[in-house]
């Protein structure tokens, strides 16, 4: 069954130091999303994505955070200067299409920022 | 502010028991609403997605219910299993230009042998 994948699995950086979060999308999907949990908190959304644009976007979503996609099958988040409360589980979601269509989750990049 | 509030916060059953998990929203137009279960340190799992005509969704031993007047769902598990214990996150999106999901916190569920 096709997934969605992310690497690293874990990511330790230092503040102020840039990172990418990468994900492979299921390949026919058309829709692709990112969200982060910070640890005992919920999820909450960070952005969408359709037609190498960004679709939607959270006010989280601020100028240190990018996201693109450098080829067919990557799709990409960058920090560009991280903050010790950057630190969480960003997951990279999925789907064929937006509105009722299933998101499918990977399963996820720890981030943690010393 | 678009909230969605779930209660309760955790709960303990025995292996074989039902349960019920509910989901208060005031997301506003209302456009769907997904239950979502997600194993410690996953990525959440599509349970059921429904829409404001559907008053009822099962996906196996999981029966999802919605009442869009009151602005409430309500999950419901049959006959518990030990793969049931993880936290099921009720998420609901709005209609119109935003398609930015609400997440609740979760219930955390722990099935007991």
């Amino acid at each position: 069954e096709p997934e969605v994948t992310q690497t690293p699995s874990h990511q330790v950086t230092q503040m102020g130091q840039e990172v990418i979060l990468r994900c492979v999308p299921i390949s026919n999907h058309l829709y692709f999303y990112w969200y982060r949990q910070i640890l005992g908190q919920k999820v909450e959304f960070l952005v969408s994505f359709y037609n190498n644009e960004i679709s939607e976007k959270s006010e989280i979503f601020d100028d240190q955070f990018s996201v693109e996609r450098p080829d067919g099958s990557n799709f990409t988040l960058k920090i560009r200067s991280t903050k010790l409360e950057d630190s969480a589980m960003y997951f990279c979601a999925s789907s064929e299409l937006r509105g009722l269509y299933e998101q499918y989750f990977g399963p996820g990049t720890r981030l943690t920022v010393t | 502010k678009n909230q969605v509030e779930q209660s309760p916060q955790s709960l303990i059953i025995l292996e074989g028991k039902n349960c019920t998990l509910q989901c208060n929203y005031t997301v506003s137009p209302f456009s769907n609403l997904r239950w979502y279960k997600q194993d410690t340190g996953r990525g959440p799992v599509s349970l059921t997605i429904m829409t404001f005509s559907e008053n009822t969704k099962s996906n196996g031993r999981y029966t999802a219910t919605l009442d869009a007047d009151t602005k409430q769902s309500s999950l419901h598990i049959t006959a518990s299993q030990l793969s049931d214990s993880a936290s099921y996150i009720c998420v609901v999106s709005a209609l119109g230009g935003s398609y930015i999901p609400t997440f609740g916190r979760g219930t955390s569920l722990i099935v007991h042998p």
